[in-house]
């Protein structure tokens, strides 16, 4: 069973940091791209960053570039999200994904973790 | 940001059809698949129609999607009280080089 465990939000200051977790089973992590995606709440889904399966490429939003950085241990199949100069506007449920390659849908969704930006 | 254009709110009773919208452009609907996601208050997004009108294993075959230029669409066909969600459309956007996702369509159960 394919299963996608955030962790890692928090309540933190605007200008803080926090890095988020990803943890994978019951797939071949590394033949998966990755996603994060939030939603603030009450509003709707925004895409926030992907890498590919060896992490060779990533991609960021507008909102989130030079800020926040997205990498992946296929190892240990981990990818995490460091967040950098938070904002208030970055409170948010965020969700890592999987997608079977970079533009693929994103087939499998973890619960979520919440950041809270105040 | 949201670049694809959805109605807030659509409705019907149980068996009825319910069509959502899903506008973009060319550099997302017009040329990448679309894809449908289901979210019920608290959980995670759901992948419901991927490739413009692909159904993943276990998604009632009431789903359905279609595609026309920059426009895309899902229709729930017999709807039923379970399908009370919000429904988000999403596509590649080759120049943003990334996901965008649609505004988001609270589908209510009459």
């Amino acid at each position: 069973e394919v299963q996608l465990v955030e962790s890692g939000g928090d309540l933190v200051q605007p200008g803080g940091s926090l890095r988020l977790s990803c943890a994978a089973s019951g797939f071949t992590f590394s033949s998966y791209a990755m996603s994060w995606v939030r939603q603030a709440p009450g509003k709707g889904l925004e895409w926030v960053s992907i890498t590919s399966g060896s992490g060779g490429m990533r991609y960021y939003a507008d909102s989130v570039k030079g800020r926040f950085t997205i990498s992946r241990d296929n190892s240990k199949k981990v990818v995490w999200l460091q967040m950098n100069g938070l904002r208030v506007d970055d409170t948010a449920i965020y969700y890592c994904a999987r997608g079977e390659v970079v533009a693929a849908p994103l087939d499998s969704w973890g619960q979520g973790t919440l950041v809270a930006v105040s | 940001q949201s670049v694809l254009t959805q109605p807030p709110s659509a409705s019907g009773t149980p068996g009825q059809t319910v069509t959502i919208s899903c506008s973009g452009g060319s550099s997302n609907v017009g040329s990448e698949s679309v894809n449908w996601y289901q979210q019920t208050p608290g959980t995670a997004p759901k992948l419901i129609i991927y490739g413009d009108d692909q159904r993943p294993s276990g998604v009632p075959h009431r789903f359905s999607g279609s595609k026309s230029g920059t426009s895309a669409s899902l229709a729930i066909s017999g709807l039923q009280s379970e399908d009370e969600a919000d429904y988000y459309c999403s596509a590649w956007d080759d120049s943003l080089k990334g996901f965008v996702f649609g505004t988001g369509t609270r589908v209510t159960v009459l």
